[in-house]
């Protein structure tokens, strides 16, 4: 049972347009998401994180946008640059802080 | 250190070797996770300690698969009886007291032959 799922394996965008990655999940228990970017052959880096408590957080070019009614959660890049082209996955824990991931999107970003 | 450091970065075993990945928390940090990972998929939780605790192994695959963290600093994950399906990258991470973000290794990728 995948209580994460990134519905779109794959996302190509222009260089300075906006990409939105995609998120969903189904405990309604998780109180915290994460956004992680990973490179090949390295291990995945911490981007930006949300608390169940808020709606949004800004931070730079990214935003997260978290619609708990929906059980939905997306992450904005704002201007795309070419050096996001990276696998994005979200996460989501409940207190313990064990995570739960989403199986990832590989974001192209077109110069 | 400044970041989670794992050792070896690269192994290849041959089926039935038995193999044994370290893992370097970032200084201070006293919860500590082991994630696997396969091709093509999200990291999944296989155990976590917190300090010298082993609080949860629900995700460990078989009873080949055994972690420790004996001072409640360095971990290592060993693998006993290697198998070709557990060929994937091992990450660890950690996180501090005061956060709930939680910081991965480099991993190490086990390939086994």
């Amino acid at each position: 049972d995948q209580q994460v799922k990134q519905n779109s394996p794959s996302l190509s965008v222009q260089e300075g347009r906006i990409s939105i990655l995609n998120c969903d999940y189904t405990n309604s228990m998780f109180d915290y998401f994460l956004w992680y970017k990973k490179y090949p052959a390295e291990g995945p880096t911490f981007l930006i994180s949300i608390s169940s408590i808020k709606d949004k957080n800004e931070d730079g070019r990214f935003t997260v946008f978290l619609n708990k009614s929906a059980k939905h959660l997306s992450l904005h890049i704002v201007p795309s640059q070419p050096g996001d082209s990276a696998v994005y996955f979200c996460a989501a824990s409940r207190v313990s802080g064990k995570l739960i991931f989403g199986q990832g999107t590989t974001l192209q970003v077109k110069p | 250190g400044a970041g989670v450091s794992q050792s070896p970065r690269y192994k290849v075993a041959k089926r039935g070797q038995d193999v044994a990945l370290r893992c370097d928390p970032i200084s201070g940090h006293v919860s500590l996770f082991w994630y696997q990972q396969a091709l093509g998929q999200g990291p999944e939780f296989l155990t976590y300690f917190q300090n010298e605790a082993q609080l949860d192994k629900s995700g460990l695959p078989s009873d080949r698969f055994f972690a420790e963290r004996p001072e409640g600093s360095v971990s290592t994950l060993k693998i006993q009886r290697t198998q070709q399906e557990d060929s994937a990258v091992y990450l660890c991470a950690t996180r501090g007291w005061a956060g709930n973000t939680i910081y991965f290794g480099e991993g190490s990728w086990l390939t086994v032959v």
